[in-house]
């Protein structure tokens, strides 16, 4: 299947920093690209959908100013968690779809706020 | 190395029909699996999970069957319904964290 990836794979930052997570699609354009966030045990929670060249849709309850999306390119979207604090600590996932019929998922980033 | 597999790209049953979704892994250490379902150009949305002390969990017309020997876990959908059709992932988690590892996925097409 397709390659997405995800970097940094782990992120470990002080209370209050900024920490950017960047997501591409290797060998094929996105135009849509998700973001989620795994906590331990749980699923999956979808945080907002990405689209190339527009604004992120964010899920009800996903503060927009504090997890920052950008979608510049098809093959790049990037989720900026601004002021970062220890409840903030998780698995961050995204996931890019080709097509509507496709969606790969990348292998998570995890991020841990001291 | 792929550690969790879907074989079937796509499964085809017939509405009322019994629909079952298989998923093998491969790493001993995942403890916990679970099912998302699919619609063409949105994100997954969480259909049910099992914890591997368990060997089945049940919720509604989804049932989840776990074999651990086997390293199998399989989906069942019964009766199935044409709003079925959608991608179906299993994914699976083997650390604290939650880090989860996901099949490719498998299309199910309800036929009315």
């Amino acid at each position: 299947g397709a390659v997405v990836s995800q970097h940094p794979s782990w992120v470990i930052c002080k209370s209050g920093t900024s920490v950017k997570i960047e997501c591409r699609s290797l060998d094929f354009q996105a135009t849509t690209m998700f973001w989620y966030r795994q906590f331990p045990k749980q699923s999956l929670m979808l945080m907002a959908t990405s689209n190339e060249g527009s604004k992120a849709t964010y899920e009800q309850g996903v503060e927009k100013d504090k997890f920052l999306i950008n979608h510049a390119s098809l093959t790049l979207s990037t989720l900026t968690v601004t002021s970062a604090h220890p409840e903030d600590s998780s698995f961050y996932i995204c996931s890019a779809s080709p097509s509507p019929d496709e969606q790969f998922f990348g292998p998570g980033t995890r991020l841990t706020v001291l | 190395d792929q550690q969790v597999k879907q074989n079937s790209p796509s499964l085809s049953v017939q509405e009322g029909r019994i629909s079952i979704l298989n998923c093998d892994y491969t790493n001993s250490m995942f403890d916990y699996f679970l099912w998302y379902k699919k619609y063409p150009a949105e994100g997954p949305t969480f259909l049910i999970s099992i914890s591997s002390i368990k060997d089945k969990n049940e919720d509604g017309r989804f049932t989840v069957f776990l074999n651990k020997s086997a390293k199998h876990l399989s989906l069942h959908i019964v009766p199935s319904q044409p709003g079925d059709s959608a991608v179906y992932f299993c994914a699976a988690v083997g650390d604290n964290a939650g880090k989860s590892t996901f099949g490719d996925g498998t299309t199910l097409t309800v036929k009315p």
